[in-house]
């Protein structure tokens, strides 16, 4: 299985920039795209897709999110951070069979 | 518009087999695929496998010797049975669409259910 590690928590002040990294020890990347994903999910709540393939903004979620990252090494970016963004940041790789990473725990300070 | 909705019981008695319904609408089965994801009270998300739109499902390794999904096309429903349960298996259980992308599939979720809570408890 592909191993996806993230930090367990970040605090960042309201209107600052997040950045939530995602480092997995196999290369997800496959003809040209890279098999990697992000949701958010608040507490309650199921997941809501934020990326997919990387860089690929969902459909309705705001320019503020945005995604890169090639390889092993992939981060999430919210900019500017607002209340709402209170969440717990999952990445997902689909390179192999799916895995999760534990989830990035997003304080607004 | 897309909803899917999970269904079954909140309470399985160790050792004994948990079944599970995911009811969709808005897409229809033989053109997305629909995945099983849990999620232990307080903790991450694992992904328990996937029925493809031409029905051939994939497992997660860890579950496959206890894991079955199966569909109904006619009916929009999406079912799944794991058989010996443990008390580790008290989760959340989501079902989620395969997305796509220029009609090609690249295994992330796109849409996904509320949910249903699985105790495993005697």
């Amino acid at each position: 299985d592909i191993v996806l590690t993230q930090s367990p928590a970040l605090a960042v002040s309201l209107g600052q920039r997040a950045t939530i990294s995602c480092k997995t020890n196999q290369n997800v990347d496959y003809y040209g795209n890279s098999y990697m994903h992000w949701y958010q999910q608040k507490p309650g709540q199921q997941p809501k897709l934020l990326i997919y393939l990387a860089s690929n903004l969902a459909s309705g979620i705001p320019a503020r999110f945005s995604g890169r990252g090639s390889g092993t090494d992939f981060t999430l970016t919210i900019d500017p951070v607002e209340a709402d963004d209170t969440a717990t940041y999952y990445c997902q790789q689909s390179r192999n069979l799916p895995t999760f990473g534990s989830g990035t725990k997003l304080e607004i300070k | 518009q897309v909803q899917l909705k999970e269904s079954g019981p909140g309470l399985v008695q160790p050792s004994e087999t948990l079944s599970l319904t995911c009811t969709v609408s808005g897409f229809s089965l033989t053109s997305y695929g629909v995945n099983w994801v849990r999620q232990p009270p307080g903790k991450g998300l694992e992904w328990m496998g996937t029925i493809w739109n031409d029905g051939s499902t994939d497992y997660n390794s860890a579950l496959k010797s206890r894991l079955s999904i199966s569909r109904d096309t006619s009916k929009s429903q999406v079912f799944l049975k794991m058989n010996s349960l443990q008390t580790e298996d008290t989760a959340i259980y989501l079902c989620a669409r395969d997305g796509e992308s220029l009609g090609a599939s690249y295994w992330y979720f796109d849409f996904w259910g509320p949910g249903t809570m699985v105790t495993v408890s005697s």
